[in-house]
């Protein structure tokens, strides 16, 4: 399996800021998804980053509110703008490795105050 | 719309006991299923996979079975153990162009001593 590290893993910030979660795999992969997990709720794919283009955004997710980078094959970030109490959530990184089968990192647990 | 979901929100069984998961989907033309371990605090853990060529996989300690006809996947943990308490999420890979994996709502686990 894919060792998956994200930073910060828990974070409280200010309504208004962003704040930006990054998501390094210790081995290269070609598909990586973001994931939202609001509290005592299931996980919610925001988007898909695939190296070399544009993320592929979820209905509901726009890429101005949760811009995502993916400059190479082992790092991504996706960044939460304008932070609002409702961003409350734990934002997952998940890479597909070794033909589907999909693993998570720890999660980044956001709390806007 | 098309979903997947689970018919309990909460399972309560004895130490030594066998647990059952139950999960519906709806969409025939998924291909693979995913079990996850999600414990407080962490991200979601791969458990078990199965193809849609399959009617049932072997793990240690935990079966998934998938019964096509009916739309319905479970999972059994044999002789449950406090460790085992968790929330257990089902999830699909709906091929749309590129694969994502759709996630059910959760059962919780509690396993008591």
């Amino acid at each position: 399996s894919a060792v998956i590290s994200q930073k910060p893993s828990r974070d409280i910030c200010q309504r208004g800021t962003s704040l930006t979660i990054q998501c390094q795999v210790d081995s290269q992969v070609t598909m990586m998804f973001w994931y939202r997990q609001q509290p005592g709720q299931s996980l919610t794919l925001i988007a898909t980053a695939n190296q070399g283009s544009e993320a592929t955004y979820e209905s509901g997710f726009v890429i101005d509110k949760f811009p995502i980078s993916r400059p190479n094959l082992t790092f991504s970030t996706l960044t939460v703008s304008n932070l609002s109490p409702e961003d409350s959530s734990i934002y997952l990184c998940s890479v597909e490795f070794s033909g589907n089968t999909i693993y998570f990192g720890e999660g980044s647990w956001l709390t806007v105050v | 719309g098309e979903s997947v979901g689970l018919h309990l929100p909460t399972l309560s069984v004895q130490e030594g006991d066998n647990s059952i998961i139950n999960c519906a989907y709806s969409n025939s033309a998924s291909d693979y299923f995913i079990w996850y371990k999600q414990e407080s605090g962490k991200g979601p853990q791969f458990i078990i996979d199965i193809r849609s060529n399959m009617d049932k996989r072997q793990g240690q300690r935990v079966t998934v079975l998938l019964n096509k006809t009916v739309k319905h996947l479970s999972l059994q943990i044999a002789a449950t153990q406090p460790g085992d308490s968790a929330v257990y999420f089902c999830a699909e890979i709906r091929i749309t162009g590129f694969q994502k994996l759709v996630f059910g709502t959760g059962t919780r686990l509690l396993v008591s001593p």
